[in-house]
């Protein structure tokens, strides 16, 4: 298995302002992605983080608004810029394991509150 | 479109008593299932996951079923305890050219009340 850390665990923020996200994994990952989770919805992905090449954004996310870094096979960051109250999220990062059966672990989460 | 529902929405029931949370699905092509369980203010965690030729699975208290011929899935909580008051979620995979997509469920949120 994969322990995933995230931090920050929970954040306030004005609007406007941007925050950072990280993720760090206990074992080098092939496939890293970020999900938001809105409340009262399902989990959304918001990008595949590619180590080495831009990210891979899903439709109705762009790079300006969600940039993503992945430096190595075991770290991320997620930034969500200029935010709004309806960036008011958790945002979570998410792994595939190795084995065959590809199972996929979750971080802790980010619970943003923007006002 | 591939998509999960999950039923039902929320669900209320005494510490001690089972429990089934139902998944119908439409993804295609089928890849794996999962259950995961989500504490509030937590990243889900995995209970089972289950294959296509899978058609059943238990994780202590746990037990997922799978129809693939119907693209139902149930998850079973025998026993409940307080500390299973969570979301449920199903998960379906698909392997579309090679490359793994997922469909999240919205979930059930489940109380265990004493």
């Amino acid at each position: 298995s994969a322990v995933i850390s995230q931090k920050p665990s929970r954040d306030i923020c004005q609007r406007g302002t941007s925050l950072t996200i990280q993720c760090q994994v206990d074992s080098q990952v092939t496939m890293m992605f970020w999900y938001r989770q809105q409340p009262g919805q399902s989990l959304t992905l918001i990008a595949t983080a590619n180590q080495g090449s831009e990210a891979t954004y899903e439709s109705g996310f762009v790079i300006d608004k969600f940039p993503i870094s992945r430096p190595n096979l075991t770290f991320s960051t997620l930034t969500v810029s200029n935010m709004s109250p309806e960036d008011s999220s958790i945002y979570l990062c998410s792994v595939l394991g190795l084995a065959d059966n590809n199972e996929q672990f979750f971080g802790p989460g980010t619970r943003l509150t923007v006002l | 479109k591939n998509q999960v529902e999950q039923s039902p929405q929320s669900l209320i029931i005494l510490e001690g008593k089972n429990c089934t949370l139902q998944c119908n699905y439409t993804v295609s092509p089928f890849s794996n299932l999962r259950w995961y369980k989500q504490d509030t203010g937590r990243g889900p965690v995995s209970l089972t996951i289950m294959t296509f030729s899978e058609n059943t699975k238990s994780n202590g208290r746990y037990t997922a079923t799978l129809d693939a011929d119907t693209k139902q899935s149930s998850l079973h909580i025998t026993a409940s305890q307080l500390s299973d008051s969570a979301s449920y979620i199903c998960v379906v995979s698909d392997r579309s050219g090679g490359y793994q997509k997922v469909t999240f469920g919205i979930g059930t949120k489940l109380q265990v009340i004493p």
